[in-house]
């Protein structure tokens, strides 16, 4: 199964809000609502953003949301800061393989 | 603190085998099952495999059917992936987590060991 489509690269100024988009087939993202987002800094481990499409784990910031709509879900970061700048992936639970990232996106603050 | 403690990485040659460790502490480890994520150098991030608990079910990407067990032990908290007939594009940064908040989200991530498939 392929991993799910990501843009290689968003940016935006300071302040700004951008999203990022996540495409997947049908088994993956459409029939569940169990949608991650990650963050990843240079030479850093991943950190868990968004959960189950919406969810903020306790310590993120609000600026981070995510959304579903029919095979695409979506993270918005809303007044972009440069410490926002980092690599982010997503990740849907599927059938065939259990979990399955995303193209992952780079994301740059101007 | 909950931390994951990859190791066993290293420089194998291509068809040979490695044993990689993941050591947990700081909560109830066999309360939760454990995946195992890879990133080969400068690429995304790739789902490797998971185990539940109790290791009643286990999971693998295509990439690794086959070749790769993933095995654990609760009395000592600790979760095993053997991997053989290892090949260049196994080469990557192996990681170990768990979802200890989130159900379906991997919010502990260790540190990651890393595993080079060369001649």
């Amino acid at each position: 199964q392929s991993a799910l489509t990501q843009p290689a690269s968003v940016s935006g100024s300071p302040g700004q809000s951008i999203t990022i988009s996540c495409t997947g087939i049908s088994s993956d993202v459409v029939n569940y609502n169990l949608v991650s987002w990650y963050q990843q800094h240079p030479g850093r481990a991943p950190k868990l953003m968004i959960s189950e499409v919406n969810k903020r784990p306790s310590g993120v910031s609000p600026r981070f949301s995510g959304s579903k709509s029919v095979n695409t879900a979506s993270l918005t970061i809303s007044g972009l800061q440069t410490e926002d700048e980092a690599d982010y992936y997503c990740c849907s639970y599927g059938v065939t393989r259990a979990y399955v990232f995303g193209t992952g996106t780079k994301v740059t603050v101007l | 603190e909950v931390q994951l403690v990859e190791s066993g990485g290293g420089l194998v040659q291509p068809g040979g085998s490695l044993r990689l460790s993941c050591s947990a502490s700081g909560f109830t480890f066999s309360g939760y099952p454990i995946h195992w994520v890879r990133q080969a150098p400068g690429k995304g991030l790739d789902y490797v495999s998971d185990i539940s608990t109790g290791g009643v079910y286990t999971n693998y990407a295509d990439s690794v059917k086959g070749r790769f067990t993933i095995s654990r032990d609760d009395s000592k908290s600790t979760v095993d992936l053997q991997m053989s007939s290892l090949r260049s594009e196994d080469t990557a940064l192996y990681y170990c987590v768990i979802g200890i908040h989130s159900s379906y989200g991997f919010d502990i991530w260790g540190q990651g060991t890393m595993v080079t498939v060369s001649s």
